[in-house]
């Protein structure tokens, strides 16, 4: 099976700065990549599928780029409410496997 | 409005058996490919099982398959997890969510989650 690994495994930020973090499959998946934010007690939230497509009313400063098996996810101008763990996933086969989170932190 | 909302969590012992159930509505339910996702205390996400839109194809996790069944009922806008021979690494939230109606798997909308807890 594919593995999913995300880096780094947690990370500190200001707001107004610019984040990224960073999927890597073990595979190729082609475009085949989502990106889910999840707040303490909440239930994931769909970002971006298809590595770089943005769901309908998530804000922009969300984007998402790459392709066969590097990802990026980049939060430009980190707001208050950004604050959270983030998740990859592949979404091309089952089985449809996580990576293991990114927790983005206050400084 | 999209609702997702889970039920038949609880305690229960390693060996025993759960059935989790999933209510939809706010969308055509029978369109949509289903899944069941759970995440263990402080611990990340794990994809579980999917189902396809008719009931006709299923997938599994490999530490799940022959333990789980996943199925639905369109008519009652119902998704299901027969959980059997429970183990305590099971212990987690589980969250029904909406999958793909087309095209590659994109899980857009969550319910709360329902806690699974096997311990004796």
């Amino acid at each position: 099976d594919i593995q999913m690994t995300q880096s780094p495994s947690s990370l500190s930020a200001s707001v107004g700065d610019r984040v990224t973090i960073t999927c890597r499959a073990s595979q190729t998946i082609n475009n085949y990549l989502n990106w889910y934010q999840q707040k303490p007690g909440k239930a994931p939230n769909l970002l971006i599928y298809g590595a770089s497509s943005l769901k309908s009313g998530v804000p922009s400063r969300f984007s998402g780029s790459g392709y066969g098996t590097y990802f990026t996810l980049t939060i430009n101008s980190l707001q208050p409410e950004d604050f959270a763990i983030y998740y990859c996933q592949k979404s091309d086969r089952t089985p449809l496997t996580f990576g293991g989170g990114t927790k983005v932190e206050i400084k | 409005e999209v609702q997702l909302v889970e039920s038949g969590g609880g305690l229960v012992q390693p060996g025993g058996s759960l059935r989790l159930s999933c209510a939809a509505s706010g969308f055509t339910f029978s369109r949509y490919w289903m899944s069941w996702v759970r995440q263990a205390p402080g611990k990340g996400l794990e994809w579980v099982a999917n189902i396809k839109e008719d009931g006709g194809e299923t997938a599994y996790l490999d530490s799940v398959k022959g333990r789980f069944t996943i199925s639905r009922d369109n008519a009652k806008k119902s998704l299901y997890l027969q959980m059997d021979t429970l183990r305590a690494e099971d212990t987690a939230l589980y969250y029904c969510a909406r999958d793909k109606d087309v095209g590659p798997s994109l899980l857009d909308f969550w319910g709360q989650g329902t806690l699974v807890t096997v311990s004796s």
